[in-house]
C-alpha cells in the first residue's frame, strides 16, 4: 500500500493567516493525488484533484502544488469556515490511501 | 445533481454482519464515467477506502478487508450495498458511501452524509 504522510497533524493560526499542509507519498504518485475538507459531524468535500485542479465551487484561496512524491495543499487566508481537517489521498494504486489528516484550529 | 444516501442498522452485534446500502439519486450506476466506492472513518480517526464496484461488474477491495468484505449493486434499483461479515468493535465506525470518477486525478467527488455503524451487544 502507499502510505500518505501529512504534516503537521494539527495547526493554530488566525483568520487572515497564511496555512501551507504538506502530503508525503511513500512512492512515486504521479497527479494522482486529491484533497479534502471535512467539518466536524460532516462528510469529506472535494477541494482539489490531480494535484492542483480546483473542484468546482471551491474558493480561490485554496490552491494545491507538488509532484512525484511532495504536495501541498495552501489557504491563502485563512477564512472562519476553513477551520477543519484536511485529507490528502493518492488515487495511483489500490487500495486508494488518505493521509492522516490535519486539524486546522482557530489560535 | 447526484446524491448518495447510505442506510442500514446503526447497530450490529459482534460476530454478526454489517449491511449497508447507498441509494443513488439524479444520476445512474451504470454510468461508465463512475465507480463507486465505501469508505469508513472510526471515531476521531482516519479514512479508510473498503471497496469499490464499476459497471462492468468489476469489484476491488482494500486487501486489508477483502476476506470479510462484499461489495454488490443492484442497477434496477440504482444502488450499491456493502456487506461486513464476522464484525468486531473495530468495525465501528461512520461508513460513506462516494462516488470516484475517471477524470484526472481519480478523486471521490461526491459523497454520502454518512452512517454511523456501532459493533456491541
Amino acid at each position: 500500500d502507499i502510505q500518505m504522510t501529512q504534516s503537521p497533524s494539527s495547526l493554530s493560526a488566525s483568520v487572515g493567516d497564511r496555512v501551507t499542509i504538506t502530503c508525503r507519498a511513500s512512492q512515486y504518485i504521479s497527479n494522482y493525488l486529491n484533497w479534502y475538507q471535512q467539518r466536524p459531524g460532516k462528510a469529506p468535500k472535494l477541494l482539489i484533484y490531480a494535484i492542483s485542479t480546483l473542484q468546482s465551487g471551491v474558493p480561490s484561496r485554496f490552491g494545491g502544488s507538488g509532484s512525484g512524491t511532495d504536495f501541498t495543499l495552501t489557504i491563502s487566508s485563512l477564512q472562519p469556515e476553513d477551520f477543519a481537517t484536511y485529507y490528502c489521498q493518492q488515487s495511483y494504486s489500490a487500495p486508494r490511501t488518505f493521509g492522516q489528516g490535519t486539524r486546522v484550529e482557530i489560535k | 445533481q447526484v446524491q448518495l444516501q447510505e442506510s442500514g442498522p446503526g447497530l450490529v452485534k459482534p460476530s454478526q454482519t454489517l449491511s449497508l446500502t447507498c441509494t443513488i439519486s439524479g444520476g445512474s450506476i451504470t454510468d461508465g464515467a463512475f465507480y463507486w466506492s465505501w469508505v469508513r472513518q472510526p471515531a476521531g480517526r482516519g479514512l479508510e477506502w473498503i471497496g469499490r464496484f464499476y459497471t462492468s461488474g468489476t469489484i476491488d477491495y482494500n486487501p486489508s478487508l477483502k476476506s470479510r468484505v462484499t461489495v454488490s449493486a443492484d442497477t434496477s434499483k440504482n444502488q450499491f450495498s456493502l456487506k461486513v461479515t464476522s464484525v468486531t468493535a473495530a468495525d465501528t465506525a461512520v461508513y460513506y458511501c462516494a462516488r470516484h470518477t475517471v477524470t484526472e486525478g481519480y478523486p471521490f467527488d461526491i459523497w454520502g452524509q454518512g452512517t454511523m455503524v456501532t459493533v456491541s451487544s
